[in-house]
């Protein structure tokens, strides 16, 4: 089963800013938290991991409160090539991940 | 950053033949490797874990004898659809990660999409 709840799908505008949250009860203390992005008929691909506090890189920022049972990966200004599904997973070290559903971000003009 | 890269991207095969598909880590080495598939919208379901140098780890439910895994160096492993059939058609993905000290990323393939005709 996998680790980590997170909503189905978002719609959101070109320029707005997206927060997708996720909740990880059941995080270890190992644990990081890191957000994928999925296009069609792609690999998912890195955008951001944290332990715990915020973190922030040039595409997103990921916001840990201090429980870490949950998290929230914020996009600024998005554009309709934002578009995708984006995976919050948990996972320590080498440890198989483990996919939820995601959540399907629709950027509309 | 690193780079994984699956080869083929795309593949058509008939009923009862067999597929590979290769994942190779570009830039570094990866004692494990991870293979995925995903049915048109959902989510990504591992398969297997493939270590190298010995045999793959199966999560439950994967044939082992259909899926056939070889991890035989440390920047390739290959996965091996025997006997495929329509039910089969599927995008396959790999990843490795790259243990970094305090964190580790997955690097994933840009995935193979298996149609059995």
């Amino acid at each position: 089963l996998a680790k980590t709840t997170q909503p189905i799908s978002m719609d959101s505008y070109e320029g707005q800013e997206v927060n997708i949250t996720c909740s990880h009860n059941n995080i270890a203390t190992n644990d990081y938290i890191t957000w994928y992005q999925q296009f069609p008929s792609q690999g998912p691909r890195f955008i951001i991991q944290g332990y715990k506090t915020k973190v922030t890189n040039e595409v997103a920022s990921l916001f840990i409160p201090a429980d870490r049972k949950s998290s929230t990966l914020s996009l600024p200004r998005v554009s309709l090539s934002d578009t995708a599904v984006y995976y919050c997973l948990v996972n320590t070290g080498f440890q198989k991940l483990v996919f939820g559903t995601g959540t399907r971000l629709l950027v509309s003009p | 950053g690193a780079v994984v890269s699956q080869h083929p991207s795309r593949v058509i095969c008939k009923s009862g033949t067999s597929v590979k598909i290769e994942c190779r880590s570009l830039d570094f080495q990866a004692t494990t490797m991870f293979w995925y598939r995903q049915f048109p919208k959902q989510s990504l379901m591992l398969m297997a874990t493939s270590n190298e140098g010995s045999k793959a780890t199966y999560e439950q439910g994967v044939e082992k004898d259909k899926f056939l895994i070889n991890h035989a160096s440390l920047t390739l492993s290959t996965l091996t659809v025997t006997s495929a059939h329509p039910e089969d058609s599927s995008f396959y993905i790999c990843s490795a990660s790259r243990a970094e000290i305090g964190n580790t990323e997955a690097f994933f393939g840009q995935g193979t999409r298996l149609t059995v005709v």
